[in-house]
C-alpha cells in the first residue's frame, strides 16, 4: 500500500529556509497519472494548498507564497521536496505531502515551528 | 482564486442521523471536487474524488453529489467514529482551494 512520509527539521529560525522532503514508497512518481503536492495547516486553522509538481516537472504555486516557494522532485529517489524561504512565525504549522490521482493519498504530516 | 463556501461551519447530530454538508464554488468547477475527513492531530483522509466517487476503503455510509457550483457530502447513518472536521477542495483551477471546514460533533 502506498505510503508518503515527510521528513525535515521540526524547528526553523525566522528568516531561514524551511526544507521538507516527501518519500514515496512505490514507483508511482514515474507515472504521468499523478500530481505531487504540499498542503499546510496552521495550528487550529484549516487547510492551505501550497503547490504541486507534475510528472513532467511543471509546478504550480499558491500566489500568496509564490515568491518564497520551490517544489522539486527526484524520481531516482522517489522523493519530492518543498523549500519555503524567509519564514516567519506565520509559517508555523503541520505540513503534509500528498499524491493526487484518482483521489488523494496523504502523508502523516510533520509539524514545523518557526521560532 | 475560486472560493469554496462550506456550510455549516459546525453541527451536532446523533448516532444514526443523516447529515449533509455543502460546498458552493464561486464559479463552475465541473466535477473537480474532493472531500476529506480530519480527526484531531491526524492527517486528512480522502473520502471522495471527482465529486461523487468514493475513495477505496471508505464506508458506503458516505456519499456525495454535485456538479458545477453546488456540492454535497452526505453521511447516511452517523456513527461515533464520524466525529471529525470535514473539508471540501476544488482542483479545477490553481490554487486548489479548500472550504473552511465543518466540525461534526456527535451528541
Amino acid at each position: 500500500q502506498l505510503q508518503l512520509q515527510e521528513s525535515g527539521p521540526g524547528l526553523v529560525k525566522p528568516s531561514e529556509t524551511l526544507s521538507l522532503t516527501c518519500t514515496v514508497s512505490d514507483d508511482s512518481m514515474s507515472s504521468p497519472t499523478y500530481f505531487w503536492g504540499w498542503i499546510r495547516q496552521p495550528p487550529g486553522e484549516g487547510l492551505q494548498w501550497i503547490g504541486t509538481i507534475s510528472y513532467s516537472g511543471t509546478t504550480s504555486y499558491n500566489l500568496s507564497l509564490k515568491s518564497r516557494v520551490t517544489i522539486s522532485k527526484d524520481m531516482s529517489k522517489n522523493q519530492f521536496s518543498l523549500k519555503l524561504s524567509s519564514v516567519t512565525a506565520a509559517d508555523t504549522g503541520a505540513y503534509y505531502c500528498a499524491r493526487r490521482g484518482k483521489g488523494y493519498v496523504w502523508g502523516q504530516g510533520t509539524l514545523v515551528t518557526v521560532s | 482564486d475560486i472560493q469554496m463556501a462550506q456550510s455549516p461551519s459546525s453541527l451536532s447530530a446523533s448516532v444514526g442521523d443523516r447529515v449533509t454538508i455543502t460546498c458552493r464554488a464561486s464559479q463552475d468547477i465541473k466535477n473537480y471536487v474532493a472531500w476529506f475527513q480530519q480527526k484531531p492531530g491526524k492527517a486528512p483522509k480522502s473520502l471522495i474524488y471527482a465529486a461523487i466517487s468514493l475513495q477505496s476503503g471508505v464506508p458506503s455510509q458516505f456519499s456525495a453529489s454535485g456538479f458545477g457550483t453546488d456540492f454535497t457530502l452526505t453521511i447516511s447513518s452517523l456513527q461515533p467514529e464520524d466525529s471529525a472536521t470535514y473539508y471540501c477542495q476544488q482542483y479545477h483551477s490553481y490554487p486548489h482551494t479548500f472550504g473552511q471546514g465543518t466540525k461534526l460533533e456527535i451528541k
